[in-house]
């Protein structure tokens, strides 16, 4: 089975702008979970959507939101970018079952100048 | 809500030796999954070992084991006959069993091994 791919890989993007990513899992996963990965916080829980609908979120502001398609292929988009918002930004795709290993891709890298 | 604790943000190891990566978690449920992921400096996650907490019976997947204290709420990993490709850094995190939950990542350890 092919791994979950992101894209793109790298981003420079302004303050002030949006950006989307793009997430697809692999095939027949359901679930697909979003994170983001900084040096000072961590790796942080975004959200996730199982089944195009948004199942758990993170404590994140509304600039950040999400959706899902019909085949499991995941979007992220940050909206009016702030210096903070710099940082690799994770995806993970699951059967979603209650118990499931994530599989991570290998990330968006994302900088705002 | 629940919060997972590495209190180790370094550790080194000789190579063909063993080392120990501690985590805590804090949380009021009683079902709930762990899990150690490594993220070598390629950034790619992959998941080490996981833990029901309704099983008693200590995880194990080749070099790799946990040690898995419920009361404690203490979740350590073990790599046994360390090597080389061992080196990265080490993520411990936490979910709950309820649907409605997210997965917590404690801030993770860099493992160095020295030949």
């Amino acid at each position: 089975k092919a791994g979950v791919t992101q894209t793109p890989r790298y981003l420079i993007k302004t303050r002030g702008q949006q950006v989307t990513l793009s997430c697809s899992p692999i095939s027949g996963h359901r679930s697909v979970s979003w994170y983001q990965q900084t040096p000072g916080q961590g790796l942080q829980f975004l959200f996730e959507y199982f089944s195009e609908t948004q199942r758990n979120k993170g404590n994140f502001p509304g600039r950040f939101s999400g959706r899902q398609f019909s085949n499991s292929r995941s979007e992220m988009n940050v909206s009016t970018l702030e210096l903070g918002d710099s940082a690799l930004y994770l995806c993970a795709s699951s059967s979603g079952d209650s118990f499931y290993e994530q599989y991570f891709g290998p990330g968006t890298r994302l900088t705002v100048t | 809500a629940q919060t997972v604790t590495q209190s180790q943000p370094e550790m080194s190891v000789q190579e063909a030796e063993t080392v120990t990566l501690s985590c805590t978690y804090d949380t009021s449920e009683s079902d709930y999954y762990l899990f150690w992921y490594k993220q070598p400096p390629s950034r790619q996650m992959i998941l080490v070992i996981r833990q029901e907490a309704y099983k008693q019976q200590n995880a194990t997947e080749n070099r790799f084991s946990v040690n898995f204290q419920k009361a404690a709420k203490s979740f350590s990993l073990k790599i046994s006959d360390s090597q080389l490709g061992d080196a990265a850094m080490y993520f411990c995190a936490y979910r709950s069993a309820n649907n409605n939950n997210d997965m917590r990542f404690g801030a993770g350890t860099r493992l160095t091994v020295k030949p």
